[in-house]
């Protein structure tokens, strides 16, 4: 399979720990986004990159939040202190990332985070 | 600021009926137009977009979406409706030049029964 994948697809976690969750991009794709969704809502724009660089982080990215895009491939998503206000899916996306911005995102199944 | 807005939470249609998901859009400047469809238990599926150009776009499983600039819409549409069709859908704008970011609607449940 050749899309985006994630891992783990499940987290359980209790409030006050730590998390990190994994973004395997489709291997040509230099854009790289991370988004937040909870029930009943649309996605929410969390941060992206070119390639290592992260771009662009939306003020939802408290400073508990961290993201890393080593090398420019897989992406990392670490939540310290986790608070039950955490608990989400979060979608990974990628694109192509030549254009200005008219490229269609390819998405990831996303890792649905419990925090009890 | 952008924003999209899904005034529908709900759609129900019967199959073989025409069906319109609602759609509107605040961005400045030309905005990029998207549909992403969402099945339990699956992640986001791009359907179609408007970048520019014809303003009757046509997408994956026959559906298509009619980008109106006057109105700010980007209704969402399909000629005669599948019960395969029941799922999420969610429409979603980005701005030039900010790195295709996505803000979307809040979704809506589009249920079509026999």
């Amino acid at each position: 399979d050749t899309g985006v994948s994630q891992d783990p697809r499940h987290k359980i976690t209790k409030r006050g720990q730590n998390v990190t969750f994994r973004c395997d991009p489709i291997s040509e794709h230099n854009r790289l986004y991370w988004y937040r969704q909870t029930l009943g809502q649309g996605p929410e724009f969390l941060t992206y990159f070119q390639n290592e660089a992260q771009l662009e982080k939306s003020r939802l990215l408290s400073d508990r939040f961290s993201a890393e895009r080593p090398k420019g491939s897989f992406s990392t998503l670490e939540i310290q202190r986790t608070e039950q206000g955490d608990s989400a899916m979060y979608l990974c996306a990628s694109s192509l990332g030549v254009t200005s911005g008219s490229e269609e995102q390819f998405f990831g199944p996303g890792t649905r985070l419990t925090v009890l | 600021a952008q924003s999209v807005a899904q005034p529908e939470d709900q759609v129900n249609v019967a199959e073989g009926n025409p069906l319109t998901v609602k759609c509107t859009y605040s961005v400045s400047g030309n905005p990029y137009l998207f549909w992403y469809v969402q099945y339990p238990n699956r992640g986001l599926q791009f359907l179609l977009k408007y970048i520019t150009g014809d303003n009757l776009v046509k997408g994956s499983y026959g559906f298509e979406a009619e980008f109106n600039k006057s109105q700010t819409s980007f209704h969402l549409k399909k000629p005669s409706a599948l019960v395969s069709d029941s799922a999420l859908y969610f429409c979603a704008v980005s701005a030039p030049n900010q790195g295709g970011k996505l803000i979307f609607g809040q979704g809506t449940e589009l249920s079509v029964k026999p």
